[in-house]
């Protein structure tokens, strides 16, 4: 079974750029959810994705926007960005639904970088 | 609104000594708790969950963790550090429909 997979690993982008990350969820999870982890701190949730629509959102600008596909898979965009946008950005995908209270799997991780 | 707090962002250890990540919770509901780890340049790894079930919580490792409801805490615990035990360690309790609120971490230091 393949877990969690996020693309790119690493990326640099400067201040006023875009910027797409993308998640592919394990295999036969329906809901994705995703999390930003800036240096030092603990992760913060962005927004979660159910049947290819937006399931909850965090304290974050609409700069910040996702997609869901229909295998599941997930995009999340970041327009103009910020210097403080600089972080880890992680995917996790949970099986039955976002009301399940199953586990959440992680993805490794994109590391963003914003000269 | 849920919410975590971990003291001491950074734990050291003796290796053989006992672990102990403190956590304690803000909910207005019955809680879903959740430690994971975090290895250098991975993802979160789950060690354990509370889901209302026994209080005492088993999970990977040999990390456990007790559900204190009077205390509003869910430390975690290792009888005994082992070298592989050096990571960041976050406690997490879930919210409307699986979020997930962490706390700011604990980076775990085993001294040989």
């Amino acid at each position: 079974e393949t877990g969690v997979t996020q693309s790119p690993t690493h990326l640099i982008k400067t201040r006023g750029q875009q910027v797409t990350l993308r998640c592919s969820s394990q295999s036969g999870h329906n809901t994705v959810s995703w999390y930003q982890q800036a240096l030092g701190q603990g992760p913060q949730f962005i927004f979660q994705y159910y049947r290819e629509e937006e399931n909850g959102r965090g304290n974050f600008p609409p700069r910040f926007s996702g997609l869901q596909f229909p295998n599941y898979s997930s995009e999340l965009n970041v327009n103009a960005l910020e210097l403080d946008d600089s972080a880890l950005y992680l995917c996790a995908s949970i099986a039955g639904g976002p009301g399940s209270g199953n586990e959440q799997f992680f993805g490794p991780g994109t590391r963003l970088t914003v000269l | 609104a849920q919410s975590v707090t971990q003291l001491g962002s950074h734990v050291s250890v003796s290796e053989g000594a006992l672990v102990l990540l403190r956590c304690n919770y803000s909910s207005s509901v019955p809680p879903y708790l959740f430690w994971y780890v975090q290895y250098p340049n991975q993802g979160l790894q789950l060690l354990l969950k509370y889901t209302s079930a026994a209080t005492l919580v088993k999970g990977i490792n040999g990390f456990e963790a007790e559900f204190k409801k009077s205390e509003t805490s869910f430390h975690l615990t290792k009888p005994s550090a082992h070298m592989s035990d050096a990571a960041e360690y976050f406690c997490a309790v879930a919210y409307g429909n699986n979020r997930l609120a962490f706390g700011k971490g604990n980076q775990v230091v085993v001294i040989p």
